[in-house]
């Protein structure tokens, strides 16, 4: 149980353009669910929280109209990287809570983008 | 505001040591700890977690980890490594009420080297 997709694993697109990626709760619904960014060798940062049916919340620092969220289902959110340049590449991972633990976070297995 | 240091970057031993992995958390209350280990290009996977209680939790994979308050510790440990638990491992500390106001701050990672 509290399995968590990501869609695409790896995304590589030209500067300039925009990239969905897709965070699954595959056998729970999941009204909130986190999204982090990872640079190499490094640790994972919050970049935001998604509510469903509710703006997302940005941390202090994230653009918000460079990070697109939307939370439209109780199983789905999505991240839209926006106008990508190539200090946007990085790894993409999304955690969800479930319903029954509130305080404890599983993760999807991320998303590599590389924008060129 | 809550946080971790995980005070070794990188740690080799052999198959069948004996491992720990140190962390140090620094939070106001009594913290929500876990331990996360995330192989090459993937997510992030639940070890263990404390929250209250008995201060030595137990986890997945043979890894147990014990919650020291006057040290501020949460150090990771296996009496018997494999050389399948290479991977990178961090220790998160968690706060908030829940739901949507919870979040982890993680330490920046220990990558565990096992030689044969």
């Amino acid at each position: 149980g509290a399995v968590v997709s990501q869609h695409p694993s790896r995304v590589i697109c030209k500067s300039g353009t925009s990239v969905k990626i897709e965070c699954r709760s595959l056998d729970f619904q999941a009204t909130t669910m986190f999204w982090y960014r990872q640079f190499p060798k490094q640790s994972l940062m919050l970049m935001a929280t998604s509510n469903e049916g509710s703006k997302a919340t940005y941390e202090q620092g994230v653009e918000k109209d460079k990070f697109l969220i939307n939370h439209a289902s109780l199983t789905l959110s999505t991240l839209t990287v926006t106008s990508a340049h190539p200090e946007d590449s990085s790894f993409y991972i999304c955690s969800a809570l479930t319903p029954l633990r509130t305080d404890t976070q599983y993760f999807g297995p991320g998303t590599r983008l590389t924008v060129l | 505001a809550q946080s971790v240091t995980q005070p070794d970057i990188h740690i080799t031993v052999s198959e069948g040591a004996s491992l720990e992995l140190r962390c140090n958390y620094s939070y106001g209350a009594t913290p929500y700890l876990f331990w996360y280990v995330q192989s090459p290009g993937q997510g992030l996977q639940l070890l263990l977690k404390y929250f209250s209680g008995d201060t030595l939790v137990q986890g997945i994979k043979g890894f147990e980890a014990e919650f020291k308050r006057s040290q501020s510790s949460f150090n990771l440990r296996k009496p018997s490594v494999h050389w399948s638990d290479a991977a990178e491992y961090f220790c998160a500390v968690g706060a908030g009420s829940g739901g949507s106001n919870y979040k982890l701050t993680f330490g920046k990672g220990t990558l565990l080297t096992v030689n044969p």
